[in-house]
Formats: C-alpha cells, sequence, structure tokens
C-alpha cells in the first residue's frame, strides 16, 4: 500500500464549529505533515511529527490542533476557525525522519470552506 | 528570509518539444532540491530528488540539473506530451531536517 488517504474530501463548517481531518498511510512511514495550500499557491508546511511527537510547528494559530494516535494516524482538529481558513488541506508522509533527504507522499487533501 | 522563486507563472508549450522551467533561491543553501508535480484539486507527486554534489539527474523523459553557484535548479520533459500539463513545484529541504520548503509553482500547458 503505497497512498496516503484523507477523510472527508470535502469539508463545509461555521465559524462556531467544531470538525476533524483525518490522514493514514500503512507504509511504515516515521515523519507526517499537514499542510495548508490557499489557490494558486505552493503548499506552506503547519506541522510535522516525528516518531509520533510533534517535533514542528510552524506557528499556527491554536484553532489547530493536531495529533497523532499512532504511527499510521495523524488528526487535525479545527476549532473557531475564520473564513480565511478556507484552503486545501494537505497530508504527507516520508519513510525517514530528520533527514531532508527523503521524497514525501501526499494524499489527496481535503478542501475546507469556513463560512 | 529565504525566497524560491519559478521562473514563470505559467509556461505554454507545442506537444514533442522540451520544457525547461526554472527554480531560484536566495538566502538559503539546501542540501537536496525535490520536484513534484500537482494536478489541479490533488496532492503533489515526487518525481525526482537531486543533492548538493549531483549537478544532474535523470528518469525517463526528465532531467534536473542543480547548480549551487548560480543557485539555481533547471528541470526539463523532453518529447512533451498533453499528458505532462500540470504544476511543477520545487522544493528546497537541508540536512536533519524534515521542513520543505516549496516554490511559487510553474504551470505546464503542452499543446498538441
Amino acid at each position: 500500500d503505497t497512498e496516503v488517504t484523507q477523510t472527508p474530501k470535502h469539508l463545509v463548517m461555521g465559524m462556531t464549529n467544531k470538525k476533524s481531518l483525518k490522514c493514514e498511510q500503512h507504509m511504515g512511514h516515521r515523519a507526517m505533515y499537514w499542510y495548508k495550500q490557499k489557490a494558486k499557491k505552493p503548499p506552506e508546511l503547519m506541522f510535522v511529527y516525528s516518531y509520533e511527537k510533534l517535533s514542528i510547528n510552524e506557528s499556527v494559530p491554536s484553532r489547530f490542533s493536531p495529533e497523532c494516535p499512532n504511527s499510521s494516524l495523524l488528526n487535525l482538529h479545527l476549532h473557531a476557525l475564520q473564513p480565511e481558513d478556507s484552503a486545501l488541506y494537505l497530508c504527507a508522509s516520508s519513510p525517514r525522519t530528520g533527514q531532508g533527504s527523503y521524497e514525501q507522499y501526499f494524499g489527496p487533501g481535503t478542501r475546507l470552506t469556513v463560512t | 528570509s529565504q525566497k524560491i522563486e519559478q521562473n514563470s507563472e505559467a509556461l505554454n508549450i507545442q506537444e514533442g518539444k522540451t520544457a525547461t522551467l526554472t527554480c531560484n533561491y536566495t538566502n538559503y543553501s539546501p542540501a537536496y532540491l525535490q520536484w513534484y508535480r500537482q494536478d489541479p484539486g490533488r496532492g503533489p507527486v515526487f518525481l525526482l530528488l537531486i543533492r548538493e554534489n549531483e549537478k544532474e539527474k535523470r528518469k525517463e523523459r526528465l532531467k534536473v540539473t542543480f547548480d549551487t553557484t548560480l543557485k539555481q535548479s533547471l528541470f526539463h520533459v523532453t518529447a512533451s506530451q498533453p499528458a505532462d500539463s500540470a504544476t511543477y513545484l520545487c522544493a528546497l529541504s537541508s540536512y536533519n531536517t524534515d521542513k520543505l520548503i516549496f516554490g511559487t509553482g510553474t504551470r505546464l500547458q503542452v499543446f498538441p
């Protein structure tokens, strides 16, 4: 299995809602990532988990809360989002951690709209 | 601050020609440079990785060069096909880090 899966594909939420995005990989990868991508812009790194521990937080607002329950799963909990948080949220994984020499495998993304 | 720019927002070429995309960076000394392809509404797909001590890498119709003196990478698609139409992203990383920084992207359109 060489796939990263993400659910849901699309999500519409109000500014007072609480929702979660889910990401799963069964490749035994040790690093997992969350990226945010706005239209016509490159992906921007949000969080990195290394061996299930949060290793990088790119100064992301606390309304985004990541969680890594086990080596295959990554969640992003959303609360009190703003309309400007509407974007494509991408999950990725990489075989090794702490080494920049490995490619990342991306999921198809969750298209989030905040109303 | 670090800056990674790709030569143009869009590049249009005729089928069969070679497309050349450019990735320039400043205020950074990457150890590795990667190229990804992204189709609309999909996640990026890894294509090639080149290390700072490598001049050139090839994979089928793709060729990447890495010039650390010029702080530039060139990405070539030879014998281009309409199916090569997509956005291409360069991405840089250093030793001992999981952090990947993406360039601005170039949208390649190959016309029959």
